[in-house]
């Protein structure tokens, strides 16, 4: 399974709703989970299963979606939210999407 | 707690083989499974493959001819074995249980 994100890079400013998109080659089953990735730190897990939140994670991030078509929405940007972000699909085998880089406007 | 660590040669020469070692703590690999991802410099994740708790193996079919994954439960460790390496195999070798923990990352450099 192929997983497409978009889009690739993203501005937006402190206090935005922002909506990242994953889009997958055939239906996940909703075996999507979402990662955040600083520079120079190994990512780290938001979201699994489309809509659960991972333990430590704040509430505004959350995850919606069914068979091919997926979002992960911060409700309100904050600083510390400025990272690239991946899906990930275990489905069908194990693949990563090409990430999302969000920056500040 | 949870802990997992990589370990290896920060440099391989083109055409050998890279060995990395995963070290765990705080669980039993007969209980989870470990993944190997890898990235390069400024480009995204890759997932490379998994040892399974119960020891069987998955591979990125990409990379299925050269890599071979490999564990020592008495020492909870996996291993991470890949051939004919070249320069575009240069990354940070990451090791993660589930995605939710993950080692700091190796970072590979392939070159003569």
């Amino acid at each position: 399974i192929q997983l497409t994100q978009s889009p690739s890079l993203l501005s937006a400013s402190v206090g935005d709703r922002v909506t990242l998109s994953c889009k997958g080659s055939q239906n996940i089953n909703n075996y999507l989970a979402w990662y955040q990735q600083k520079l120079g730190e190994a990512p780290k897990l938001l979201i699994y299963k489309t809509n659960s939140l991972q333990t430590g994670i704040p509430s505004r991030f959350s995850g919606s979606g069914s068979g091919t078509d997926y979002t992960l929405t911060i409700s309100s940007l904050h600083s510390e939210d400025l990272a690239t972000y991946y899906c990930y699909q275990y489905n069908n085998g194990w693949t990563f999407g090409g990430g999302t880089k969000l920056e500040l406007k | 707690q949870v802990q997992l660590k990589e370990s290896g040669p920060g440099l391989v020469q083109p055409s050998q083989t890279l060995s990395l070692t995963c070290t765990v703590s705080g669980f039993s690999l007969m209980d989870y499974s470990v993944h190997w991802v890898r990235q390069p410099p400024g480009k995204g994740l890759e997932w490379m493959g998994r040892m399974k708790y119960d020891g069987d193996t998955y591979y990125n079919s990409a990379l299925k001819s050269r890599l071979s994954i490999s564990r020592d439960t008495s020492k909870s460790q996996v291993f991470l074995k890949m051939n004919s390496l070249q320069t575009e195999d240069t990354a940070i070798y990451y090791c993660t249980r589930g995605g939710a923990y993950w080692g700091q990352g190796t970072l590979v450099t392939v070159s003569s």
